[in-house]
């Protein structure tokens, strides 16, 4: 069965910096991972999509990378705003079955 | 397009009372998902359907739990008796096929007391 970790499971920066949120899981035979962010008392927004055929995917100030063999991808935002605070999740597709991180909680303080 | 839409988006009902929470996925979309998510466990996968059919039901937690789709634009997810250990929020997703991006409707929130 899927294992997803996310690391770390809360993390506070100042305005302006750049951040690497980690995703790692322990099944490599993946169809594609996701990335989301949650706000509080809301649904899951999609950030990005990357392919198991694919290196990385970038929209924005959001760089998404996958290393498939590793068994790890990393969600990189740029210049970070208040904005950007909410809850990031990976999801792994195995298959059709998605299996998500418990998630990262960011606050990006003004 | 409308997105995935859930309905209600917040339920209060008393122990061992029926609930049933309804989604309508995007059109076009054939796959469907729902998931609950708590604060201990995260989301969970509960079930998934492929053109209606449901395909992996393993993370249905007990048998009071039942899942439907009729058709291509409904879904629903029944709890009867519901339970206080129920209390969730329940989210309906999909997808146009295997490998494309998860589509994800505000969730219903459920209290049972």
């Amino acid at each position: 069965k899927q294992e997803v970790t996310q690391i770390p499971a809360a993390l506070s920066v100042p305005e302006g910096e750049n951040l690497v949120l980690n995703c790692s899981f322990t099944d490599s035979a993946i169809y594609n991972l996701q990335w989301f962010r949650q706000d509080p008392g809301k649904g899951l927004t999609s950030l990005l999509l990357i392919q198991s055929s694919q290196r990385e995917q970038t929209s924005g100030r959001l760089n998404a990378s996958l290393d498939k063999s590793s068994g790890r991808s990393t969600l990189y935002i740029a210049a970070s705003q208040p904005g950007d605070s909410a809850t990031y999740l990976c999801a792994v597709n195995n298959n059709n079955d998605m299996r998500f991180g418990a998630g990262t909680r960011l606050t990006v303080k003004p | 397009d409308a997105g995935v839409i859930q309905s209600p988006r917040h339920e209060v009902t008393e122990m061992g009372q029926e609930v049933t929470l309804r989604c309508k996925p995007i059109s076009g979309h054939n796959s469907l998902f729902w998931y609950r998510q708590t604060m201990m466990r995260g989301l969970e996968l509960l079930i998934y359907f492929n053109n209606n059919v449901p395909i992996d039901d393993s993370g249905m937690p007990e048998d009071r739990f039942s899942a439907k789709m009729p058709n291509a634009s409904f879904s629903t997810l029944k709890i009867q008796p519901s339970e206080p250990r129920d209390s969730a929020v329940y989210f309906c997703a999909s997808s146009s096929y295997t490998g494309f991006a998860l589509h994800f409707g505000n969730g219903t929130r459920l209290t049972v007391t």
